[in-house]
């Protein structure tokens, strides 16, 4: 595709929900991240992807958050049993490999209630 | 870890000034810096980096300086317009692939006409 893509857009969970990200990365980019921005904050690392492979899941914050590539393609996040503290915009961005300019999507926005 | 700190977290400049936005870093391994520019409820957008190679990149009205010694890189907005209102985030990584780049918090620059 022409830029990076996620779904849902918007999501309204309720406390204890679990929910799945969908990030569908830049055609041919082997890299892809995940980061999560909290209002009036910077993106905040999450994890990383080389193809399928999970390379660096350091900045997860905690075993209810989950990432996966299986097909070196598009990627998913999942949080299970959702807490408020959850609620904040989560981008995925890809890079071409040996570049590390990356491209953003325009973000899940999740709020959880 | 890298630590990046932005400031100021808010500039409010009038059509036609400058704005200067100054980040610092920690780690003296980072070698790529770039900048993003975030409207309300967009992605984050590239809109000039750097590399420490060299210690300064012009692009039409923006350009951004590097200090290694100080570990400290700027962005700089000549004859600022209403349409560069928006949040500018900084960021520092090792110039390698996969490498997650590190956020500063964000500088909101309002430009009023």
């Amino acid at each position: 595709g022409a830029g990076v893509s996620q779904s849902p857009r918007y999501k309204v969970a309720k406390r204890g929900q679990d929910v799945a990200l969908r990030c569908d990365p830049i055609s041919g980019h082997v890299s892809l991240f995940w980061y999560q921005q909290a209002l009036g904050q910077g993106p905040e690392f999450l994890t990383y992807f080389q193809n399928e492979a999970q390379l660096d899941k350091s900045g997860l914050p905690s075993d209810r958050f989950f990432a996966e590539r299986p097909e070196g393609s598009v990627s998913t996040l999942k949080i299970q049993r959702t807490q408020q503290e959850d609620s904040a915009v989560y981008l995925c961005a890809s890079s071409l490999a040996g570049g590390n300019t990356i491209y953003f999507g325009e973000g899940s926005w999740l709020t959880v209630v | 870890g890298e630590n990046v700190e932005q400031h100021p977290s808010t500039l409010s400049v009038q059509e036609g000034d400058s704005a200067v936005i100054k980040c610092t870093y920690s780690d003296s391994a980072s070698n790529y810096f770039p900048w993003y520019k975030q409207e309300l409820g967009k992605r984050p957008q590239l809109i000039i980096d750097i590399r420490s190679n060299v210690g300064e990149k012009k692009d039409q009205r923006i350009a951004v300086t590097l200090n290694k010694t100080a570990k400290h890189f700027s962005l700089h907005i000549t004859e600022t317009q209403p349409e560069d209102s928006a949040v500018y985030f900084c960021a520092a990584s090792k110039d390698q692939a996969g490498t997650a780049l590190i956020f500063g918090k964000g500088t909101t620059l309002s430009v009023s006409s």
